[in-house]
């Protein structure tokens, strides 16, 4: 099966940390994506990735970063939290012809 | 990518075929129709595409008018399990990132 795991289900920050969430794929694909869903908002786009160290702004790229320096590997910063990015971060990989695979998401609250 | 209208809401009683309707009438002709569902607090997950034929796999039925402008998802034989907000997406294959509106509350009754 295929399978999409992020590091963590529930996190808790304070406004002006930097916050890393991290996220794994085992298929081998090359398009790896980042996904906020806010109620009545749906899910917005923040940053994606096509290829190794390569990586596109979304949507809603401000006041996040990304990294991705291995093809299974594609991590989210949030280089200083604020109460507005608290949200459901979802992470989703797949090949460039075929359907995206989600993970199971991030709630970040930040206080 | 070409937008898509959903209902917000249906209901399916238990056992009965949920048939979530979807327009889309400025798809283009490279553009395939993608369905996902998500489950409460869960990510999104795939269940079908298609380009212009009908589609069939083990979870739904895809079923796409010859125009185009318009499908249905068929899930046969709901269960409560199915109860989640399914989302239609039009998109070229390597159209990269995924658009979701506001989907299809789907709650199955028994």
């Amino acid at each position: 099966d295929v399978k999409v795991t992020q590091s963590s289900r529930y996190l808790v920050k304070r406004t002006g940390e930097k916050v890393f969430l991290e996220c794994v794929q085992d298929m081998d694909h090359e398009n790896m994506f980042w996904y906020r869903q806010d109620p009545g908002l749906g899910l917005r786009l923040i940053y994606f990735s096509y290829d190794v160290k390569m990586k596109e702004k979304g949507d809603i790229p401000e006041g996040y970063s990304v990294s991705r320096e291995k093809k299974e590997r594609f991590s989210l910063i949030l280089e200083s939290a604020s109460t507005n990015q608290t949200s459901m971060y979802l992470c989703a990989s797949g090949d460039v012809y075929n359907e995206q695979f989600f993970g199971p998401g991030t709630r970040l609250t930040v206080l | 990518d070409a937008k898509t209208t959903q209902p917000p809401s249906m209901d399916c009683a238990e056992g009965r075929a949920a048939n979530l309707p979807c327009n889309h009438s400025t798809i283009s002709g490279n553009e395939y129709v993608y369905w996902y569902r998500q489950i409460h607090s869960q990510g999104p997950q795939y269940i079908i595409h298609g380009l212009k034929n009908n589609e069939t796999n083990e979870m739904a039925s895809l079923i796409i008018t010859e125009d185009r402008k318009s499908s249905t998802l068929i899930l046969p034989h709901a269960t409560l399990r199915d109860t989640a907000v399914y989302y239609c997406i039009v998109r070229t294959p390597q159209g990269g990132k995924l658009i979701f509106g506001q989907g299809t509350e789907l709650s199955v009754k028994p």
